[in-house]
Order: structure tokens, then sequence, then C-alpha cells
């Protein structure tokens, strides 16, 4: 069964900084990789969606990378805001008897203060 | 446009009742996806629709859990003899098409409490 990992669990940073999110999953027989972000008590808004024979999509200040054969994907926030401010989740797509279902990461939390 | 609608928004209900989840695509779409989010769980698959085809079920928890959906657009999920680990967050999403190629789009969110 398909195991997603986020890393870290919970993150802090000032405004400005440029961090990154990890995200680890077990099986690298993925359709796709979708980067999610959740704030409390809405539901999902889709910040990027890579196909598993891309390496990497952008929009705005984020930059997503894919490393399917290492099981791995990055997301790269950069000049963080306050606004920013979120759960971000992961969640990569099955192949085969799995197809159409996505499977999720916990989240990182991240707070980015004034 | 008009996004994925869910309702009610929020539902608390007594163990051992029925509860009805309903949740509105978007006018369109042709894939129906729902999932559970437990307090300190990731979100977990339940159910899918695609089209006229046979829905994939593999995720429903229990024989108490089912689904359905009315004319390829609006679908409801019920719980049967609720229990107190049946609360969570029910989110329901939609695309495009089945094929993972297209973003799935997540309602609000239906908090179930089961008291």
């Amino acid at each position: 069964k398909q195991e997603v990992t986020q890393i870290p669990a919970a993150l802090s940073v000032p405004e400005g900084e440029n961090l990154v999110l990890n995200c680890s999953f077990t099986d690298s027989a993925i359709y796709n990789l979708q980067w999610f972000r959740q704030d409390p008590g809405k539901g999902l808004t889709s910040l990027l969606l890579i196909q598993s024979s891309q390496r990497e999509q952008t929009s705005g200040r984020l930059n997503a990378s894919l490393d399917k054969s290492s099981g791995r994907s990055t997301l790269y926030i950069a000049a963080s805001q306050p606004g920013d401010s979120a759960t971000y989740l992961c969640a990569v797509s099955g192949r085969g008897s799995t197809l159409g279902r996505l499977y999720f990461g916990r989240g990182t939390q991240l707070t980015v203060w004034p | 446009g008009a996004g994925v609608s869910q309702s009610p928004s929020n539902k608390v209900t007594e163990k051992g009742k029925d509860v009805e989840l309903r949740c509105d695509p978007i006018s369109g779409h042709t894939a129906l996806y729902w999932y559970r989010q437990s307090l300190g769980q990731g979100l977990e698959f339940l159910i899918y629709f695609q089209g006229n085809s046979a829905p994939d079920k593999s995720g429903l928890p229990s024989d108490r859990f089912s689904a359905e959906r009315t004319g390829g657009s609006v679908s409801t999920l019920t719980i049967q003899r609720t229990q107190q680990e049946d609360s969570a967050v029910y989110l329901c999403a939609s695309s495009l098409g089945g094929l993972p190629t297209y973003e799935q789009y997540f309602g609000p969110g239906t908090r179930l409490t089961v008291t």
C-alpha cells in the first residue's frame, strides 16, 4: 500500500524566508503528484500538479519538484508571507487498480509570522 | 464558476443514528470522490465514481457506509448506525475526467460529530 510521509510536521518561520517542504512516497508507480493547501475549516486548494513524466512545476512563488525514482517531492516557497500560513498536503495518485484515488500525507503545518 | 459544494457543513448526531451527507460536484465533472479526514490522521480515500462505471468502493471502512450518485451529478454518502469513530471531516472532490491527469477540486467538507 502506498505510504506518503511529509517532513516537517510543523514549521514556523519569519516573513520573507525561503522554505522547503518535503514529501516522500513508498511506491514510485504513481500517475502524478499534487500539492494542496488547507486552511482551517476549509477544503483543499490545489497548488501544483506534476505529472509523472515531469520534473517540476512552478506557479508564482511556488515551485514543486518530483523525483519519481527516489520517491521524493519538494515544495519550495519563496519569500514567505503571513498569508502563506496553512497546512500543506502532498498527495500521489494511484495506478492500475487504484487509479483515481489520491494517497495523502499528514501535512506540514506552516506558520509565517510578521 | 461554482465550485464543489457540500451540505450540511456541520452535523452532530447521536450514536446509532443514520446520517446522509451531500455533495454537488462542479458542473460537467464526470468523476467524483469521497475522502475522510479524522483528527490526527491524513485524508483517506473512501469511494470513487466515474461516469456510468461501477464505483470503486474499496476504501469504505465498513458495510455501514454506502454512497450513490444520481444522474451522474449529485452524490450522497450514507452512514448507518453511526459510531463515535465515524467522527471526522468528510470531503468530496470532483474532476473533469477519471484519469488522474485531471486535478481534483475539493469541497469545504462536512464535519460530522457523533456523540
